[in-house]
């Protein structure tokens, strides 16, 4: 139940694509849903983040879709470029003093030019 | 640079040496955390220190020491670790509240090889 479910594992889009990473999680306590993108050779960093009481968020070309009922969301890279090519986190967490982040096992995407 | 740095970035060591990984964060944060990231599996808590009160993954091995001496510094003892620990090990903090978003910051890591 405290499992985060992610796919695929890997991903490989031409430049200006629409890559679309799923996950899924079981415990309805979850109330804090990031996406982190992590680099070779860096630390997974902030991307957007969502909470349950809203659908859907954008911010520049990433969109989270969030389905309560499904408890699924999902991350939508519009007009991919290959400076996005990294491998990507989905994340989810309770409100309990902003311990229990508890990840996917991440989405390698490859966008190629 | 995310405002949470971790030394040293790269370590080999023996499975009976002990050494030490650092991690100081400049956010005022008041929550750390050390993370196992190893191929192909999620990222894994193995220690959190929020308002001073430390929480554990129960399946960390005792060869593995956390030490939190104060809200911006946190360390990572290890000892007689084995092959298997080889990864890169994610030091991050946050901010907690009960009711706000409270993002965590990750450091660049540590890569550590166990020879």
């Amino acid at each position: 139940q405290q499992q985060v479910k992610q796919s695929p594992q890997s991903l490989i889009v031409q430049k200006g694509g629409i890559p679309i990473i799923n996950c899924a999680y079981e415990n309805t306590a979850f109330d804090y849903f990031p996406w982190y993108q992590q680099f070779p050779g860096k630390g997974p960093a902030l991307l957007i983040a969502i909470r349950p009481d809203v659908s859907e968020k954008k911010e520049g070309r990433f969109t989270i879709s969030f389905n309560k009922s499904a408890k699924q969301f999902s991350l939508h890279i519009m007009d991919s470029q290959p400076g996005d090519s990294a491998t990507y986190f989905c994340a989810a967490r309770k409100s309990n003093y902003g311990q229990n982040f508890v990840f996917g096992p991440g989405t390698r995407l490859s966008v190629l030019p | 640079e995310t405002g949470v740095t971790q030394t040293p970035r790269h370590l080999v060591m023996g499975m009976t040496n002990k050494k030490s990984l650092k991690c100081e964060q400049h956010l005022g944060h008041n929550a750390m955390y050390w993370y196992k990231q190893s191929a192909k599996k999620p990222l894994e808590l193995m220690f959190v220190y929020s308002l001073e009160e430390r929480v554990e993954n129960n399946s960390v091995p005792s060869r593995f020491s956390p030490e939190c001496p104060n809200s911006s510094h946190l360390f990572l003892h290890l000892h007689t670790l084995q092959p298997e620990d080889s990864a890169l090990y994610l030091c991050a903090s946050s901010q907690a509240r009960r009711e706000a978003d409270t993002e965590a910051f990750f450091g660049q890591g540590t890569r550590l090889t166990v020879v």
